[in-house]
């Protein structure tokens, strides 16, 4: 069965400094890895997604995420944190062959202290 | 920039009553999407539906559920009789093509008194 860990509950880091925020996965076959921002009372916003090609994926806000196979992780990290950057963020993984659903993991809260 | 529109944003129901969550999906879209966070939770996976039918459940989705794509553009997804547990957001997605990114919606406060 599909699994997402996201081993974090809340990430702390200073504005200006990097940001990783972590995410390892479990599924048959290949995946296709995404990572999503929830702020508050608000819908998931798409920030990136990794399906095939370069291990390391560009997104929006600066964000970026490394696709790890042997480690199965993909980490999301940013080279300098935001204080806007203050939201949940979840990772989600989906099998190619599927219908398309996401299995999520249990979301990181970020934290950016100015 | 298309983006999937959920209505109503909050929704306060006695149980045992039926809601009906509804949503206008992005209009190219294939792939239609329930999916619900019980505050504090993570996001769960309640169904799927392609070519006006249900391609995919989870086992939360049992028979006080249904989705309906009744005139092509709207994606309703009706709880018969609601309980307490299932105070939580509901969120709609869509996706254009297997592969592409999920567009979500809002989502929906549901609370059940």
């Amino acid at each position: 069965a599909q699994s997402v860990a996201q081993p974090e509950d809340q990430v702390n880091v200073a504005e200006g400094n990097p940001l990783t925020v972590k995410c390892t996965y479990s599924v048959s076959g290949n995946p296709y890895l995404f990572w999503y921002v929830q702020y508050p009372n608000r819908g998931l916003q798409f920030l990136l997604k990794y399906i095939t090609g370069d291990n390391l994926v560009k997104g929006s806000y600066g964000f970026e995420a490394e696709f790890n196979k042997s480690q199965t992780s993909f980490h999301l990290k940013k080279p300098s944190a935001l204080v806007s950057d203050s939201a949940l963020y979840f990772c989600a993984v989906r099998e190619p062959s599927n219908t398309g659903k996401l299995i999520f993991g249990q979301g990181t809260t970020l934290q950016v202290k100015p | 920039e298309p983006e999937v529109t959920q209505t109503p944003s909050h929704q306060v129901t006695q149980m045992g009553q039926e809601v009906i969550l509804r949503c206008v999906p992005i209009s190219n879209h294939l792939y239609f999407y329930w999916y619900r966070q019980i505050l504090g939770q993570k996001v769960e996976f309640l169904v799927s539906f392609y070519n006006n039918e249900i391609s995919e459940k989870s086992e939360i989705f049992d028979d006080q559920f249904s989705v309906e794509r009744p005139d092509g553009s709207n994606f309703t997804l009706k709880i018969r009789s609601t309980k307490l547990e299932d105070s939580a957001m509901y969120f709609c997605a869509s996706i254009a093509r297997k592969g592409f990114e999920a567009f979500f919606g809002q989502g929906t406060r549901l609370t059940v008194v």
